[in-house]
Parts: structure tokens; C-alpha cells; sequence
């Protein structure tokens, strides 16, 4: 069955540093998000993406975060100059029937 | 003001009782209705979509149903098992295909 990959599994940062989270979604589809869920709370969206460009985003997108389908395969979430607030596991999903990856850990200490 | 609503937000029960868990949306506008499952510390797992044109979706011992007049969902879970044990999800998809979610029904089924 055809799923969504998210790399890496867990990552450590510093503060201030920049990640790039990396998703493959399933081959056909065209539509692309990425939503994050800090620890005990609820899962919360981020951006969505179509035609290669962002079709919606949230109050929680800011500067600091960018997204690209680099190759027309991998999609990915960039947060420029990390904060310790930035913990949470960022999922990736794809389609209009949401398939989720099994997310990133992301801490930054 | 919560956009989308799940009730009961805890429920521990015994093995094999039959369980019914409730979702409920402030703006009754939605596009198509599906139910996630999530372990702890894990991804989302889709069980059931009722697409815009239906009312209801089974699988297995899972049967969802969706009234969009009222904006209102429930999942029942016939013959609950220990494995049944997770957050259960029923964001909300307006028609932009994002995902609103609530804070979901924590299950725990008892051995």
C-alpha cells in the first residue's frame, strides 16, 4: 500500500539553527500539507500546498517557515533560525483523503 | 470558541463493550468527514472518509456516520479490544481540504 515518508524520524537541533524536514508523498497526488503537534496538544495546520506554490497557510507559517517540492518528488519544511517553541512533531500529509506520515520529531535545545 | 468538538474527551471501558464516540463542528459546512486513530508519540492512522455524497462508512467493527445538517459525527466501535486502545480524530475538512482538528477522544480499553 502507498504511504507518505517523512525524514527523519527524531532530530536534534540547537537553537537558532535551521532544519529542513523532508516527506515523500504518494507519486499522483497533487495536494501536499505539512501540520505539527506540540506535545499534548492537538494537531494544529500549517500550510497547504498546490501546483507548486502554497494554496493556504496558517497564523503559525511565518517568515521563518518555507516550503518547496524541490524535485518534483520530495516536499519540504524549512524553519529558518529554530526556537526552542519549534518542538513538535510535524506530520506530513498528501491528497484531499489526508495519508499522514508518521511525522518528525523535532526538539531544539 | 472550539471548531471541532469530541465527546467524551477520556474514556476508559472493559474489554468487549461496545463504545460510541462523538464529534461535532461549529460551521456544519464539510466537504468530507474522516476518522484518524493516533498512538501515542506516533502518526495518523485514516480508519474511515465519508465522502461528501454519503452518510455513513464500516469497517470491520467500525462504523461512522456523519449528519452534515447538524454538523455531527459518531464513530461506534462494536466489541472493543485492548487494541482498540488510542486518540481517536474526526477533523474537520471544509472544502479546502485542510484538516482542523480537536483535541479527540483518548481511549483506553481494559484487559
Amino acid at each position: 500500500e502507498p504511504e507518505v515518508t517523512q525524514t527523519p524520524s527524531h532530530q536534534v537541533t540547537q537553537m537558532g539553527q535551521e532544519v529542513i524536514l523532508r516527506c515523500v508523498p504518494i507519486s499522483n497526488h497533487l495536494y501536499f500539507y505539512w501540520y505539527r503537534q506540540i506535545l499534548g496538544q492537538k494537531v494544529e495546520f500549517l500550510v497547504s500546498f498546490y501546483n507548486n506554490e502554497i494554496s493556504e497557510k496558517s497564523e503559525i507559517f511565518d517568515d521563518q517557515f518555507s516550503v518547496e517540492r524541490p524535485d518534483g518528488s520530495n516536499f519540504t519544511l524549512k524553519i529558518r533560525s529554530t526556537k526552542l517553541e519549534d518542538s513538535a512533531m510535524y506530520f506530513c500529509a498528501s491528497d484531499t483523503e489526508a495519508f499522514f506520515g508518521q511525522g518528525t520529531r523535532l526538539t531544539v535545545v | 470558541k472550539q471548531e471541532v468538538t469530541q465527546i467524551p474527551a477520556a474514556l476508559s471501558v472493559p474489554e468487549g463493550e461496545n463504545l460510541v464516540l462523538n464529534c461535532s463542528f461549529t460551521d456544519s459546512a464539510i466537504y468530507n468527514l474522516q476518522w484518524f486513530r493516533q498512538d501515542p508519540g506516533k502518526g495518523l492512522t485514516s480508519l474511515l472518509l465519508i465522502q461528501s455524497s454519503q452518510r455513513e462508512q464500516t469497517s470491520g467493527r467500525l462504523n461512522a456516520s456523519l449528519d452534515k445538517s447538524s454538523g455531527r459525527s459518531t464513530l461506534y466501535i462494536a466489541a472493543s479490544q485492548p487494541g482498540d486502545s488510542a486518540t481517536y480524530l474526526c477533523p474537520r475538512n471544509g472544502g479546502t481540504y485542510k484538516y482542523i482538528f480537536g483535541t479527540g477522544t483518548r481511549l483506553k480499553v481494559l484487559a
